[in-house]
């Protein structure tokens, strides 16, 4: 079964501090990719990353950073330098196919989201 | 305006009533998404459709309808609306699969009384 765990409900911290967000996924797929999305509270939900399973490699944009590690299964997002623009739900989501459909059956599968809160 | 859009935005109904939420896109993506967002669940697949005229269920299809006969639009249709039905929804759509980012409307948040 293809599941994504943000253990994490709510986290707050002070601006300018480092946080780290958790995610942690099971799929049988070989070939799978990982997003992250951020949710801001006026509610639309915007596209940060997207990880293929054969690309190990850390990926940083700007204050963002991302770690995926196969080995864990996890795919953890770090904010450095932590911003009140940076408050919102942020959710991890895994896509995997299934083969129930004739055309294919990609979907993604969101994790329940971490509401982050930067304290000015 | 390029992108993508939902209506209503906001919407009140009675239990029993049928309900329609409209999604529309500009881009001609091929897929298109529904989801359901409701507290403790984060986002939940209703229905999906990979093309005109090709739709599969999600992880909540029950008491949903969808339609897609034409490329940029996605109707999402409540038969007989119930309580356990108030949330928000979402359409998204993407680019030739599902692996590609997806782009998320606005949201439509539905109250059933």
């Amino acid at each position: 079964a293809q599941k994504v765990t943000q253990a994490q409900t709510e986290i707050s911290v002070v601006e300018k501090e480092d946080v780290t967000l958790d995610c942690v996924y099971e799929t049988r797929d070989t070939t799978y990719y990982l997003f992250w999305y951020k949710q801001p509270p006026s509610g639309e939900l915007v596209f940060l990353i997207r990880r293929n399973s054969f690309d190990e490699q850390n990926e940083i944009s700007g204050r963002y950073s991302w770690n995926f590690q196969k080995s864990t299964s996890s795919f953890n997002f770090t904010i450095t330098a932590s911003q009140v623009v940076d408050s919102a739900v942020y959710f991890c989501a895994l896509n995997h196919r299934g083969f129930i459909s004739n055309f294919g059956n990609e979907k993604l599968t969101f994790g329940t989201g971490t509401r982050l809160t930067i304290i000015p | 305006d390029a992108g993508i859009t939902q209506s209503p935005r906001y919407k009140i109904t009675e239990t029993g009533r049928q309900v329609t939420l409209m999604c529309h896109q500009t881009w001609s993506h091929s897929y298109m998404f529904w989801y359901r967002q409701d507290l403790g669940h984060g986002l939940r697949l209703i229905y999906y459709s990979a093309a005109a005229d090709i739709t599969d269920k999600g992880e909540v299809p029950d008491g949903y309808v969808v339609s897609r006969s034409k490329t940029e639009n996605f109707p999402l249709t409540l038969e007989s609306a119930t309580r356990s039905q108030t949330s928000v929804y979402f359409c998204a759509s993407s680019e030739v699969a599902a692996f590609n980012e997806q782009y998320f409307g606005p949201g439509t948040r539905l109250t059933v009384t």
